[in-house]
Protein backbone atom coordinates (compact mmCIF):
# COMPACT_ATOMS: atom_id res chain seq x y z
CA UNK A 1 0.00 0.00 0.00
CA UNK A 2 1.82 2.89 -0.94
CA UNK A 3 -0.62 5.59 -0.62
CA UNK A 4 -2.88 8.18 -2.64
CA UNK A 5 -0.22 8.93 -5.85
CA UNK A 6 -1.15 12.32 -7.52
CA UNK A 7 1.16 13.45 -10.55
CA UNK A 8 2.47 15.92 -11.46
CA UNK A 9 2.78 17.89 -8.19
CA UNK A 10 3.15 20.88 -9.85
CA UNK A 11 1.77 22.85 -12.92
CA UNK A 12 2.45 25.58 -14.65
CA UNK A 13 0.24 27.00 -17.03
CA UNK A 14 -1.09 29.82 -19.00
CA UNK A 15 -4.69 31.27 -19.07
CA UNK A 16 -6.46 29.28 -21.56
CA UNK A 17 -4.57 25.95 -21.74
CA UNK A 18 -6.46 23.19 -21.06
CA UNK A 19 -4.70 20.99 -17.92
CA UNK A 20 -5.26 17.09 -16.80
CA UNK A 21 -4.22 16.04 -13.24
CA UNK A 22 -4.09 12.62 -12.44
CA UNK A 23 -5.01 10.22 -9.31
CA UNK A 24 -4.30 7.04 -8.18
CA UNK A 25 -5.80 5.72 -5.38
CA UNK A 26 -5.20 3.25 -2.85
CA UNK A 27 -5.83 -0.11 -4.48
CA UNK A 28 -8.90 -1.88 -2.44
CA UNK A 29 -10.44 1.93 -2.24
CA UNK A 30 -13.85 2.30 -3.57
CA UNK A 31 -14.39 5.68 -3.59
CA UNK A 32 -12.20 8.99 -4.93
CA UNK A 33 -13.04 12.46 -4.35
CA UNK A 34 -11.54 15.20 -5.41
CA UNK A 35 -10.80 18.62 -3.98
CA UNK A 36 -9.75 21.89 -4.11
CA UNK A 37 -7.79 23.95 -1.52
CA UNK A 38 -6.69 27.59 -1.53
CA UNK A 39 -4.47 29.17 0.35
CA UNK A 40 -5.62 29.66 4.11
CA UNK A 41 -8.75 27.73 3.40
CA UNK A 42 -9.79 23.92 4.11
CA UNK A 43 -10.23 21.83 1.08
CA UNK A 44 -13.68 22.22 -1.08
CA UNK A 45 -15.39 19.47 -2.15
CA UNK A 46 -15.50 18.57 -5.95
CA UNK A 47 -16.59 15.64 -6.69
CA UNK A 48 -16.58 12.04 -6.30
CA UNK A 49 -16.79 8.41 -7.21
CA UNK A 50 -17.66 5.14 -6.13
CA UNK A 51 -16.31 2.73 -8.39
CA UNK A 52 -16.62 4.16 -11.89
CA UNK A 53 -19.29 6.17 -11.38
CA UNK A 54 -19.21 9.86 -10.59
CA UNK A 55 -21.74 10.32 -7.62
CA UNK A 56 -21.95 13.83 -6.97
CA UNK A 57 -20.59 17.15 -8.26
CA UNK A 58 -20.29 20.67 -6.82
CA UNK A 59 -21.66 23.42 -7.50
CA UNK A 60 -17.97 24.79 -8.05
CA UNK A 61 -17.54 22.01 -10.53
CA UNK A 62 -18.37 24.78 -13.63
CA UNK A 63 -18.77 23.30 -17.14
CA UNK A 64 -14.52 23.54 -17.79
CA UNK A 65 -14.48 20.91 -15.46
CA UNK A 66 -14.37 17.01 -16.27
CA UNK A 67 -13.83 13.91 -13.63
CA UNK A 68 -13.60 10.46 -14.93
CA UNK A 69 -12.68 6.84 -13.60
CA UNK A 70 -12.18 4.86 -16.14
CA UNK A 71 -12.45 1.10 -14.80
CA UNK A 72 -12.85 2.25 -10.93
CA UNK A 73 -9.12 2.69 -10.83
CA UNK A 74 -7.19 6.01 -11.30
CA UNK A 75 -8.75 8.72 -12.04
CA UNK A 76 -8.68 12.21 -14.17
CA UNK A 77 -9.39 15.54 -13.68
CA UNK A 78 -9.21 17.90 -16.66
CA UNK A 79 -9.64 21.87 -16.56
CA UNK A 80 -10.41 23.07 -19.97
CA UNK A 81 -9.82 26.81 -20.85
CA UNK A 82 -8.15 27.47 -17.53
CA UNK A 83 -8.74 30.76 -15.80
CA UNK A 84 -6.30 32.55 -13.30
CA UNK A 85 -9.05 31.76 -10.48
CA UNK A 86 -8.69 28.20 -11.08
CA UNK A 87 -4.80 28.56 -9.03
CA UNK A 88 -4.74 26.43 -6.41
CA UNK A 89 -4.05 22.85 -4.98
CA UNK A 90 -6.03 20.06 -5.95
CA UNK A 91 -6.03 16.79 -3.62
CA UNK A 92 -7.33 13.71 -4.06
CA UNK A 93 -8.31 11.26 -1.62
CA UNK A 94 -9.91 7.72 -1.79
CA UNK A 95 -11.57 5.48 0.95
CA UNK A 96 -13.22 2.12 1.71
CA UNK A 97 -17.20 3.28 1.59
CA UNK A 98 -17.46 1.22 4.91
CA UNK A 99 -17.23 1.65 8.28
CA UNK A 100 -15.16 5.04 9.22
CA UNK A 101 -14.83 5.98 5.75
CA UNK A 102 -11.75 7.30 6.56
CA UNK A 103 -10.05 9.83 3.25
CA UNK A 104 -6.70 9.11 2.90
CA UNK A 105 -5.54 12.08 0.85
CA UNK A 106 -2.63 12.71 -1.87
CA UNK A 107 0.22 15.36 -1.81
CA UNK A 108 -1.87 17.49 -4.48
CA UNK A 109 -0.97 18.73 -7.54
CA UNK A 110 -0.68 22.54 -6.88
CA UNK A 111 -1.75 24.77 -10.54
CA UNK A 112 -0.81 27.51 -11.34
CA UNK A 113 -2.52 30.14 -14.18
CA UNK A 114 -0.36 32.59 -15.08
CA UNK B 1 -26.58 22.61 3.30
CA UNK B 2 -23.57 21.59 6.46
CA UNK B 3 -21.43 24.27 7.25
CA UNK B 4 -18.19 24.09 9.82
CA UNK B 5 -16.11 26.68 11.45
CA UNK B 6 -13.57 26.26 13.70
CA UNK B 7 -11.74 28.75 16.16
CA UNK B 8 -9.35 30.24 16.53
CA UNK B 9 -8.05 30.13 13.40
CA UNK B 10 -4.67 31.34 14.46
CA UNK B 11 -3.39 29.69 17.91
CA UNK B 12 0.16 30.39 19.17
CA UNK B 13 1.24 27.96 22.42
CA UNK B 14 4.09 27.70 24.84
CA UNK B 15 4.94 24.40 25.29
CA UNK B 16 4.00 22.83 28.07
CA UNK B 17 0.46 24.78 27.78
CA UNK B 18 -2.83 23.12 26.94
CA UNK B 19 -5.43 24.54 24.72
CA UNK B 20 -8.76 23.47 22.47
CA UNK B 21 -9.60 24.17 19.29
CA UNK B 22 -13.65 24.53 18.76
CA UNK B 23 -15.13 23.27 15.51
CA UNK B 24 -19.45 24.02 15.73
CA UNK B 25 -20.96 22.70 12.20
CA UNK B 26 -24.37 24.09 11.47
CA UNK B 27 -26.75 20.89 10.65
CA UNK B 28 -26.29 17.61 11.45
CA UNK B 29 -23.41 15.38 10.31
CA UNK B 30 -23.05 11.98 10.26
CA UNK B 31 -19.56 11.83 11.66
CA UNK B 32 -17.20 14.20 12.14
CA UNK B 33 -13.28 13.91 11.44
CA UNK B 34 -9.58 15.84 12.43
CA UNK B 35 -7.46 16.04 10.21
CA UNK B 36 -3.62 17.68 9.86
CA UNK B 37 -1.72 19.27 7.73
CA UNK B 38 1.60 20.26 7.99
CA UNK B 39 3.08 22.72 5.28
CA UNK B 40 3.66 21.66 1.55
CA UNK B 41 2.34 17.88 2.52
CA UNK B 42 -1.09 16.65 2.41
CA UNK B 43 -3.94 16.23 4.80
CA UNK B 44 -3.37 13.36 7.50
CA UNK B 45 -6.28 11.32 9.26
CA UNK B 46 -6.03 12.07 13.20
CA UNK B 47 -9.64 11.23 14.69
CA UNK B 48 -12.76 10.11 12.96
CA UNK B 49 -15.87 10.63 15.56
CA UNK B 50 -19.07 8.66 15.05
CA UNK B 51 -21.20 9.34 17.88
CA UNK B 52 -22.76 11.46 20.47
CA UNK B 53 -20.40 11.98 23.42
CA UNK B 54 -17.11 9.74 21.39
CA UNK B 55 -14.17 10.66 22.95
CA UNK B 56 -10.63 9.62 21.04
CA UNK B 57 -7.39 9.99 22.35
CA UNK B 58 -3.90 9.57 20.88
CA UNK B 59 -0.65 10.91 22.37
CA UNK B 60 -1.02 14.91 23.25
CA UNK B 61 -4.32 15.09 21.53
CA UNK B 62 -7.92 14.15 22.13
CA UNK B 63 -10.72 14.80 20.38
CA UNK B 64 -15.08 14.93 21.36
CA UNK B 65 -18.07 14.86 20.22
CA UNK B 66 -21.64 16.94 21.05
CA UNK B 67 -24.51 16.20 18.89
CA UNK B 68 -26.54 17.86 20.74
CA UNK B 69 -24.69 21.21 20.80
CA UNK B 70 -23.53 20.49 17.40
CA UNK B 71 -19.62 21.16 18.56
CA UNK B 72 -16.33 18.94 18.37
CA UNK B 73 -13.21 19.89 20.56
CA UNK B 74 -9.41 19.39 19.94
CA UNK B 75 -7.59 19.09 23.16
CA UNK B 76 -4.09 19.82 22.79
CA UNK B 77 -2.30 18.76 26.27
CA UNK B 78 1.47 20.28 27.54
CA UNK B 79 2.25 21.11 23.68
CA UNK B 80 5.41 20.31 22.15
CA UNK B 81 6.92 21.65 18.98
CA UNK B 82 6.21 18.47 16.73
CA UNK B 83 2.47 19.63 16.99
CA UNK B 84 2.63 22.48 14.94
CA UNK B 85 0.42 22.11 11.65
CA UNK B 86 -2.76 23.39 10.55
CA UNK B 87 -5.57 21.69 12.10
CA UNK B 88 -8.88 20.84 10.19
CA UNK B 89 -12.32 19.80 11.56
CA UNK B 90 -14.54 18.07 8.63
CA UNK B 91 -17.80 17.02 8.91
CA UNK B 92 -20.14 14.57 6.34
CA UNK B 93 -23.68 15.63 5.94
CA UNK B 94 -24.32 11.58 5.51
CA UNK B 95 -27.62 10.59 3.54
CA UNK B 96 -26.86 10.93 -0.32
CA UNK B 97 -24.35 12.78 0.48
CA UNK B 98 -22.57 10.20 2.49
CA UNK B 99 -18.73 10.93 2.23
CA UNK B 100 -18.98 14.52 1.01
CA UNK B 101 -16.60 16.59 3.59
CA UNK B 102 -17.27 19.94 4.57
CA UNK B 103 -13.87 21.54 6.19
CA UNK B 104 -13.53 24.33 8.35
CA UNK B 105 -10.95 26.89 7.69
CA UNK B 106 -8.54 25.70 9.58
CA UNK B 107 -6.49 26.28 12.84
CA UNK B 108 -2.65 27.16 12.42
CA UNK B 109 -1.11 25.93 15.39
CA UNK B 110 2.45 27.56 16.28
CA UNK B 111 4.10 25.49 19.14
CA UNK B 112 7.29 27.68 20.83
CA UNK B 113 9.65 27.46 23.27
Amino acid sequence: DTGVSQDPRHKITKRGQNVTFRCDPISEHNRLYWYRQTLGQGPEFLTYFQNEAQLEKSRLLSDRFSAERPKGSFSTLEIQRTEQGDSAMYLCASSLRQGKNIQYFGAGTRLSVL
Amino acid sequence: ELKVEQNPLFLSMQEGKNYTIYCNYSTTSDRLYWYRQDPGKSLESLFVLLSNGAVKQEGRLMASLDTKARLSTLHITAAVHDLSATYFCAGDAGGTSYGKLTFGQGTILTVHP
